[in-house]
């Protein structure tokens, strides 16, 4: 048990339209990181964020966006989805005294764009 | 941000010792080396991490060489369970880099 949730399980979607994913993670988890993960593919680096602002970000367009929040919960927010946007996306939680990179991640969102 | 290269796919038997190679050639002076498991349609779980020699905990041992251009990830005795993808990553606290990992299959 990794204490991090995320909803919903899957999303089915249409081009253009625009998706928010959830994330809730443990408390004194101040560090949560958003990743893509493509089928067949590892995990692709989207942002993460610490103590509700982005301290690092992989490359991905504007339209992906994100939010912190106190209560250790976060978003991911898409716009504008595209076919290719098609993917597991999953966060990751940091313990704020983790040394080099252990995160717990959560199960995922599998988001399907028609 | 250092680059790791690991084998694409490897095969074992149950009961048989795995090891799995990583190479990472620029990792930087502060950067540990983290392994991580991956089971189909689930989020990656963290196996170990080290940053020089070895460590062991209940599930897997880490091998680390002194230049630390290279680790492996060694498995004991593994069970049809342990079929998944293994990463291996260095480094970046903030822009966690994974590679296409190793897919491991164990065939009874």
């Amino acid at each position: 048990e990794t204490g991090v949730t995320q909803s919903p399980t899957h999303l089915i979607k249409t081009r253009g339209q625009q998706v928010t994913l959830r994330c809730s993670s443990q408390s004194g988890h101040n560090t949560v990181s958003w990743y893509q993960q493509a089928l067949g593919q590892g995990p692709q680096f989207i942002f993460q964020y610490y103590r509700e602002e982005e301290n690092g970000r992989g490359n991905f367009p504007p339209r992906f966006s994100g939010l912190q929040f106190p209560n250790y919960s976060s978003e991911l927010n898409v716009n504008a989805l595209e076919l290719d946007d098609s993917a597991l996306y999953l966060c990751a939680s940091r313990p704020d005294r983790a040394l080099g990179n252990e995160q717990f991640f959560g199960p995922g969102t599998r988001l399907t764009v028609l | 941000l250092a680059k790791t290269t690991q084998p694409i796919s490897m095969d074992s038997y149950e009961g048989q010792e795995v090891n799995i190679t990583c190479s990472h050639n620029n990792i930087a002076t502060n950067d540990y080396i983290t392994w991580y498991q991956q089971f189909p349609s689930q989020g990656p779980r963290f196996i170990i991490q080290g940053y020089k020699t070895k460590v062991t905990n209940e599930v897997a041992s880490l091998f680390i060489p002194a230049d630390r251009k290279s680790s492996t990830l060694s498995l004991p005795r593994v069970s049809l369970s342990d079929t998944a993808v293994y990463y291996c990553l260095v480094g970046g606290y903030n822009k966690l880099i994974f590679g296409a990992g190793t897919r491991l299959a164990v065939h009874p």
